[in-house]
């Protein structure tokens, strides 16, 4: 098992440019979330969803859209990058059953100049 | 508005003595509270879950209470070593149902 992984691991991306942040997993999770890291701040959740087809917003999702098609994929994609969207950002899956936590990926560095 | 609060403060530690996190909590009232490990460049992995009607859960050398009457967590680490050096997350479920995370707390255990 791969667990849940993240592409790229690091990027640098010019402000206004788009660009997807791949995840996928391979455990059969049906939920899926992504998150961001700033210093100081914690993880933040930005997206999450419950299953294929459905999703729903976090509590930082202005700029970000998803999508889940497949229960294995969940893309992040930054529509039009911007300074105050550099950070780590983390993608993590769960089972439906009850008493597990998270796994979560090795992360994605990202950086708008 | 909800919160989630650990100490920002880092925790310094000598090895074989336990470590003591804290978790509190307002305006939530969760069915259940989690503890990750995260090192640094590196994603959390998953400790322990506790759950509303459980008091105190362990596993190996680490301990969790919860408290839904002072709306607190507290995660234990006994004898400590220095391999358990991290920052430690608490995370709970929020009321539509989206998991949440504290700041995490730093541990540093001094050989």
């Amino acid at each position: 098992n791969a667990g849940v992984t993240q592409t790229p691991k690091f990027q640098v991306l010019k402000t206004g440019q788009s660009m997807t942040l791949q995840c996928a997993q391979d455990m059969n999770h049906e939920y899926m979330s992504w998150y961001r890291q700033d210093p100081g701040m914690g993880l933040r959740l930005i997206h999450y969803s419950v299953g294929a087809g459905i999703t729903d917003q976090g509590e930082v999702p202005n700029g970000y859209n998803v999508s889940r098609s497949t229960t294995e994929d969940f893309p992040l994609r930054l529509l039009s990058a911007a300074p105050s969207q550099t950070s780590v950002y983390f993608c993590a899956s769960r089972s439906t059953i009850d008493g597990y936590g998270y796994t979560f990926g090795s992360g994605t560095r990202l950086t708008v100049v | 508005s909800q919160k989630i609060e650990q100490n920002s403060e880092a925790l310094n530690i000598q090895e074989g003595k336990t470590a003591t996190l804290t978790c509190n909590y307002t305006n939530y009232s969760p069915a259940y509270l989690q503890w990750y490990r995260q090192d640094p460049g590196r994603g959390p992995v998953f400790l322990l879950l506790i759950r509303e009607n459980e008091k105190e859960k362990r596993k190996e050398r680490l301990k969790v209470t919860f408290d839904t009457t002072l709306k607190q967590s507290l995660f234990h680490i006994t004898a400590s070593q220095p391999a358990d050096s991290a920052t430690y997350l608490c995370a709970l479920i929020s009321n539509t149902g989206k998991l949440i995370f504290g700041q995490g707390t730093t541990l540093q255990v001094k050989p």
